[in-house]
């Protein structure tokens, strides 16, 4: 069965830190990776994405994931956190199964960025 | 202006009791789906529709039941709520796209508790 593991449920920062969550997936042909951000009391909004090229993506508010595909990894990285960075961020591996076409999400790392 | 919306944002319901969680979209897209989410679990998908006439259950459809009214509406229904169904729910939205991948476009979500 695919899955999705993100491997740090919780992370807290200072400002001006660094930042890489880490994502994997398990399956074995073709996907399409994604990340969300689900900020404090709002829906989820879509940071970048992966679907074919150049496996190093970049999104919004200066986030970037790279798309290592003999790892199964596609990680997120922002080189300076700020304060607003705070929310929950959701890996997610869209791929095609024997049921068509399906999303599957990761169990969200939380993010904490001390001002 | 809200491409996806939900309603109702808030309700609180008694065990045994029928809720009906009620999603739409001007976003002119096809398919939506249906999602819960709990602390630590991220999102786990209950059903998905690719269209009006095709609807399909997603890895925890058990006690719940879904209708898509036309393609802007998709209604979630539990037909007898229990308390382990407390938690988020938000609808989602997406294109077709290209090979049937896409980002998937959320709504406000709804917080459910069952007392």
């Amino acid at each position: 069965a695919q899955s999705v593991s993100q491997h740090n449920h919780h992370v807290i920062l200072s400002e001006a830190a660094s930042l890489e969550l880490g994502c994997n997936y398990s399956y074995g042909g073709t996907v399409n990776l994604f990340w969300y951000v689900q900020y404090p009391g709002q829906h989820l909004q879509l940071l970048l994405k992966y679907f074919s090229g150049d496996p190093l993506v970049k999104g919004i508010k200066g986030f970037e994931a790279e798309f290592i595909k003999s790892k199964f990894s596609f990680n997120l990285r922002k080189p300076s956190v700020q304060w607003s960075d705070t929310a929950e961020y959701f890996c997610a591996v869209n791929a095609r199964n024997t049921g068509g076409f399906k999303t599957i999400f990761g169990a969200g790392t939380r993010l904490f960025v001390k001002a | 202006d809200a491409d996806v919306t939900q309603t109702p944002r808030n309700r609180i319901t008694k065990t045994g009791k029928r809720i009906m969680l009620e999603c739409s979209q001007t976003k002119g897209h096809d398919r939506m789906y249906w999602y819960r989410q709990d602390p630590g679990l991220g999102l786990r998908l209950i059903y998905y529709s690719f269209d009006v006439k095709d609807i399909n259950k997603g890895e925890i459809s058990d006690g719940y039941s879904v209708s898509r009214q036309a393609q802007a509406k998709f209604s979630l229904s539990l037909e007898s709520a229990i308390p382990n169904q407390t938690a988020l729910y938000f609808c989602a939205t997406s294109d077709t796209g290209t090979g049937g991948y896409n980002e998937q476009f959320f709504g406000p979500g709804t917080r459910l508790t069952v007392l």
